[in-house]
């Protein structure tokens, strides 16, 4: 079953403004990992955060993780059009133990 | 640089046929997976692989075959295909254990069951 599901479904905002995805995973994890993927395409590796990290930058990307709630989010900031896209979280998949599980993802869609 | 690629890209069954999706990495990784993505069901994994030689089971196994009789490539295999099993296809490749390392994907494998 899926480890991970992403808050909202779908995000549209207006290019420049930050955009904000969270996650909700129901069991412990060693790290979660974020992922794009434009319309038709495959996923892109975003970010890796470990569980004893509270938060990672890369680049206008902030992702935060709260071990606790179980809860990681993703902010983009000052976004642009070529952002829009569908992005997903990861965690560990218990039953495999090597494999990762996907959440449903949050549509993004940034608009000039 | 072509890293994981998937073909064929589209196929069109009939319902009963079978058909091989085959991925290619170039990346020597060890861990190899299959997924699939149906709208709002987000990606499940079916079989993946740790290693050449071997293949492991995933969430949504059933109706799939899987072989990696080469490292560096990961067959799926659909013996008599179902309409349910419209989707499209996702391998992808790691370096290290799913968790801890990042995944690359394929672009894609869009298959049609009628």
């Amino acid at each position: 079953s899926q480890q991970g599901e992403e808050d909202p479904q779908a995000l549209s905002i207006q290019e420049g403004e930050n955009a904000t995805m969270n996650c909700s995973y129901k069991t412990s994890i060693n790290n979660l990992q974020w992922y794009r993927q434009n319309s038709g395409r495959g996923l892109v590796h975003l970010i890796l955060i470990r569980s004893n990290e509270r938060e990672k930058h890369s680049g206008r990307l902030r992702v935060t993780l709260d071990t606790s709630k179980k809860s990681s989010s993703l902010l983009i900031t000052a976004s642009r059009a070529a952002d829009t896209a569908s992005y997903f979280c990861a965690t560990d998949a218990i039953s495999s133990g090597y494999a990762l599980n996907f959440g449903k993802g949050t549509s993004l869609l940034v608009t000039p | 640089n072509a890293g994981v690629t998937q073909t064929p890209k589209f196929r069109v069954l009939k319902t009963g046929q079978s058909m091989t999706l085959l991925c290619a990495q170039d990346m020597n990784h060890e861990y190899m997976y299959w997924y699939r993505q149906d709208p709002g069901m987000g990606l499940r994994l079916i079989h993946y692989s740790v290693g050449e030689g071997t293949t492991a089971k995933g969430e949504v196994p059933d109706g799939y075959n899987v072989s990696r009789l080469k490292k560096q490539n990961f067959l799926l295999g659909l013996e008599s295909a179902a309409p349910s099993q419209t989707s499209v296809y996702f391998c992808a490749s790691s370096s290290q254990k799913g968790d801890t390392g990042e995944l690359f994907f394929g672009e894609g494998s869009r298959l049609t069951v009628l």
